[in-house]
């Protein structure tokens, strides 16, 4: 059974809108999240890190919530560019960062002019 | 194999001397990627593999990492002249294509002194 899990396998959006992408785990030993971004010939790039102690983090147009109860974690995007449009995995470690990443299966984000 | 394996393990070793790092992927998977993670940090995307062809390698810090898959499934990392600054995890993660989930091995604990 899939321990970290991407619901949605595609979502669109408008440039200048906000692009939401969720992930939801079902082990409560995770510690640690992070999100990656893959063009298709290209090889992932991290964007974002939370660690379970914290419930958001932010880094420019980069924020990713963390809902330990819920199990649930979310990237948020603002605003969308075109250039966004890529390929978005969630992974969790129940290591710390250091730990074994279990990756989602991604969602593909196409963002539209 | 049912999962990635990497060896060694751990690894010391004296400035300027090369290293070899070794990752065994999961049999039926084309993809391999190979990444550099510092300590309390998410890891960074080196190089990777579709099967034996290498479509990025932009993100090797220097001329003195290279990597190789020759056969399309075992995979070296080689870091030439060790430097100090080399020292971290390097985690290697195979999947069945470019855009699939991943799988990570346990890692190779490099420390050079």
């Amino acid at each position: 059974d899939q321990q970290v899990k991407q619901n949605s396998p595609s979502l669109s959006v408008q440039e200048g809108r906000i692009s939401i992408l969720n992930c939801d785990y079902t082990n409560s030993m995770f510690d640690y999240f992070l999100w990656y971004k893959k063009y298709p010939a290209e090889g992932p790039t991290f964007l974002i890190s939370i660690s379970s102690i914290k419930d958001k983090n932010e880094d420019g147009r980069f924020t990713v919530f963390l809902n330990k109860s819920a199990k649930h974690l979310s990237l948020h995007i603002v605003p969308s560019q075109p250039g966004d449009s890529a390929v978005y995995f969630c992974a969790a470690s129940d290591g710390g960062s250091q730990g074994n990443l279990i990756f989602g299966k991604g969602t593909k984000l196409s963002v539209k002019p | 194999g049912a999962g990635v394996s990497q060896s060694p393990r751990y690894k010391v070793t004296k400035r300027g001397q090369d290293v070899t790092l070794r990752c065994d992927p999961i049999s039926s998977h084309a993809t391999l990627y190979w990444y550099q993670q510092a300590l309390g940090q998410g890891p960074e995307f080196l190089t990777y593999f579709n099967y034996e062809a290498q479509p990025d390698k932009s993100g090797l810090p220097s001329d003195r990492f290279s990597a190789e898959r020759p056969e399309g499934s075992i995979s070296t990392l080689t870091i030439q002249r060790t430097e100090q600054r080399d020292s971290a995890m390097y985690r290697c993660a195979s999947s069945l294509g470019p855009l699939d989930e991943q799988f990570f091995g346990p890692g190779t604990r490099l420390t050079v002194l």
